[in-house]
């Protein structure tokens, strides 16, 4: 059974350009996750998408959008970059409509912002 | 505001010992908390769930305990190898139940031969 695939891999962008990442989540699995991992802040939620509704928002700028497909997979956005965005951004599948299950995480997106 | 925290300093033991890893948390009653594995430059590995009325779980060499009175969570690997060595991270659900997990900053663990 396929894992959760996020591309690209890697990433470099120029300050105030744009930016879309994107992630397959495991067949059947209907919530998508998405989070910045940083050495200096760890993992931090950006936002949770089930069925294409987004039902939970982290504390992040309105520079971070995201969206989910019909079938699921998911796509961020992240406009007007800016150095501090330089993270591995990680996306995270889970089968279920609550989190009684573990998510199965990406192996990410390195973004670094030049 | 909600708030994890685990070991900062990272931990270091001898293999065929047992590693335990300490997860707090203040403000919140999670119904739930997992604890992930994540080696460098790749996602976190979920390794095990513990609910709110469950003291202990077992998968293999692992075991984790959740005391909601002290507000913590142990990890413990027995018969630790050097393969075990990684950052664990501990996560609780804030969003009673809408998948919005909070991340602790990990514990590096390093098992030596």
């Amino acid at each position: 059974k396929a894992g959760v695939t996020q591309t690209p891999r890697y990433l470099i962008k120029t300050r105030g350009q744009q930016v879309t990442l994107s992630c397959s989540p495991i067949s059947g699995h209907r919530s998508v996750s998405w989070y910045q991992q940083t050495p200096g802040q760890g993992l931090q939620f950006l936002f949770e998408y089930f069925s294409e509704t987004q039902r939970n928002k982290g504390n992040f700028p309105g520079r971070f959008s995201g969206r989910q497909f019909s079938n699921s997979r998911s796509e961020m956005n992240v406009s007007t970059l800016e150095l501090g965005d330089s993270a591995l951004y990680l996306c995270a599948s889970s089968p279920a409509l609550e989190g009684t299950y573990g998510y199965t995480f990406g192996s990410g997106t390195r973004l670094t912002v030049v | 505001s909600q708030k994890i925290e685990q070991n900062s300093e990272a931990l270091n033991i001898q293999e065929g010992k047992t590693a335990t890893l300490t997860c707090n948390y203040t403000n919140y009653s999670p119904a739930y908390l997992q604890w992930y594995r994540q080696d460098p430059g790749r996602g976190p590995v979920f390794l095990l769930l513990i609910r709110e009325n469950e003291k202990e779980k077992r998968k293999e060499r692992l075991k984790v305990t959740f005391d909601t009175t002290l507000k913590q969570s142990l990890f413990h690997i027995t018969a630790s190898q050097p393969a075990d060595s990684a950052t664990y991270l501990c996560a609780l659900d804030i969003s009673g139940g809408y998948n919005k997990l909070i991340f602790g900053a990990g514990t590096r663990l390093a098992v030596h031969p």
